[in-house]
């Protein structure tokens, strides 16, 4: 599976958009890009997944380059409640396997 | 919604002692995972079973072992704790050929 390469830690004023970069410059064409979230002292939370499109939900939109190496996560107006490490993670929809987490981005909103 | 259930938010238990963590999801998913998170070491992949009775090893098996009897249920066990056994432990599941996963609210475990 492709690794993913983050920054440790990005602030962002509340009310702004956050953009979150991801790179993955060894995917291949079967695997997707999955973005989750885990809050201080809870279990991560899925946030949205895409394989070439963009894509937007009710949390975020995720900006996918076209050659795919690397993909953003927007997060269009955030708020201290989106203060939380933001982990992108490359992989196969396949059975029999799991998801490893990285280290992640530690996103820091503030007022 | 989806549920996973961990059945201890905060437990302390004493050296040597079996620690039997229990989970359970309420979405007929086929697979469940434990994962253990560290300060400064992340989220690391203990066990996990895409099918019931079925067990495969992640990154830090060592130490545990795990029980798939029913499908919805997933048990972490920790034949003889130790101190470097304390940490917060995560269960989640999900579908067959699905990433995205359900994650429960944690266990805080202590071992003294």
């Amino acid at each position: 599976d492709a690794k993913t390469t983050q920054p440790p830690s990005m602030d962002c004023a509340e009310g702004r958009a956050a953009n979150l970069p991801c790179n993955h410059s060894t995917i291949s064409g079967n695997e997707y890009v999955y973005w989750y979230r885990q809050i201080h002292s809870q279990g991560p939370q899925y946030i949205i997944h895409g394989l070439k499109n963009n894509e937007t939900n009710e949390m975020a939109s995720l900006i996918i380059t076209e050659d795919r190496k690397s993909s953003t996560l927007i997060l269009p107006h955030a708020t201290l409640r989106d203060t939380a490490v933001y982990y992108c993670i490359v992989r196969r929809n396949q059975a029999g396997t799991a998801l490893i987490f990285g280290k992640g981005t530690t996103l820091s909103v503030s007022s | 919604d989806v549920k996973v259930t961990q059945s201890s938010r905060y437990l302390v238990k004493r050296t040597g002692e079996k620690v039997f963590l229990e989970c359970v999801q309420d979405m007929d998913h086929e697979n469940m995972f434990w994962y253990r998170q560290d300060p400064g070491l992340g989220l690391r992949l203990i066990y996990f079973s895409y099918d019931v009775k079925m067990k495969e090893k992640g990154d830090i098996p060592e130490g545990y072992s795990v029980s798939r009897e029913k499908k919805e249920r997933f048990s972490l066990i920790l034949e003889s704790a130790s101190t470097n056994q304390t940490s917060m432990y995560l269960c989640a599941s999900s579908r067959t050929g699905r990433n995205t996963i359900y994650f429960g609210e944690g266990s805080w475990l202590t071992v003294v």
